[in-house]
């Protein structure tokens, strides 16, 4: 599975949109990307995938650029409850079923007042 | 729904002693997985289930086994606890998703171990 690089810490203040990054420059082509989040120490949660156009739902938008190397996720209206470490992952799957996801570090988003 | 539930929460072991983490889910997943987590890092993949039936190693299965004791139930055990084993566990489920690789996981609360 393709690596993913992410900023380690980002500041968003509340109301405001928060537009995370993630470079992917070895994504394969039946790789898809997705986001989880980890809030506190609480296991972590899925928010949202695609694989090259752009998806919304109804916790976030990801952006996926057209040669599929990066994309960035979107918290359109930013809470403090969104405070959380975010992932962003690659994967393909798993022949016969499943999906081995490989979490890095992430970045540490902190919303403040 | 439940989700994915683990049991226990929390536990204190000494060397050498064995214990099985349990984890459940109720959404008629196909696959399961166990992760754990050291502080600071992300999470690790120890074992997976891709279906009832089979299991497969992660990328960090030394000093491990798992057993798929049906669908619902997967469970982790360790069979002479080390203090480099101390951490948290989170089980997972999935789903495979229709049309290729799109199955996303549902995680446990966890469970906090501690060998000393």
């Amino acid at each position: 599975d393709a690596k993913t690089t992410q900023p380690p810490s980002m500041d968003c203040a509340e109301g405001r949109a928060a537009n995370l990054p993630c470079n992917h420059s070895t994504i394969s082509g039946n790789e898809y990307v997705y986001w989880y989040r980890q809030i506190h120490s609480q296991g972590p949660q899925y928010i949202i995938h695609g694989l090259k156009n752009n998806e919304t739902n109804e916790m976030a938008s990801l952006i996926i650029t057209e040669d599929r190397k990066s994309s960035t996720l979107i918290l359109p209206h930013a809470t403090l409850r969104d405070t959380a470490v975010y992932y962003c992952i690659v994967s393909g799957g798993i022949t016969g079923g499943g999906n081995k996801l490989t979490f890095g570090t992430g970045t540490q988003l902190k919303v403040e007042l | 729904n439940a989700g994915v539930t683990q049991t226990p929460k929390f536990q204190v072991l000494k060397t050498g002693q064995s214990m099985t983490l349990q984890c459940a889910q109720d959404m008629n997943h196909n696959s399961m997985y166990w992760y754990r987590q050291d502080p600071g890092m992300g999470l690790r993949l120890i074992y997976y289930s891709a279906s009832e039936g089979t299991t497969d190693k992660g990328e960090v299965p030394n000093g491990y086994n798992v057993s798929r004791l049906n669908k619902r139930e997967f469970s982790l055990r360790l069979e002479s606890a080390a203090p480099s084993q101390t951490s948290v566990y989170f089980c997972a489920s999935s789903e495979w998703g229709r049309g290729g690789f799109t199955d996303t996981q549902y995680f446990g609360p966890g469970t906090r171990l501690t060998v000393l």
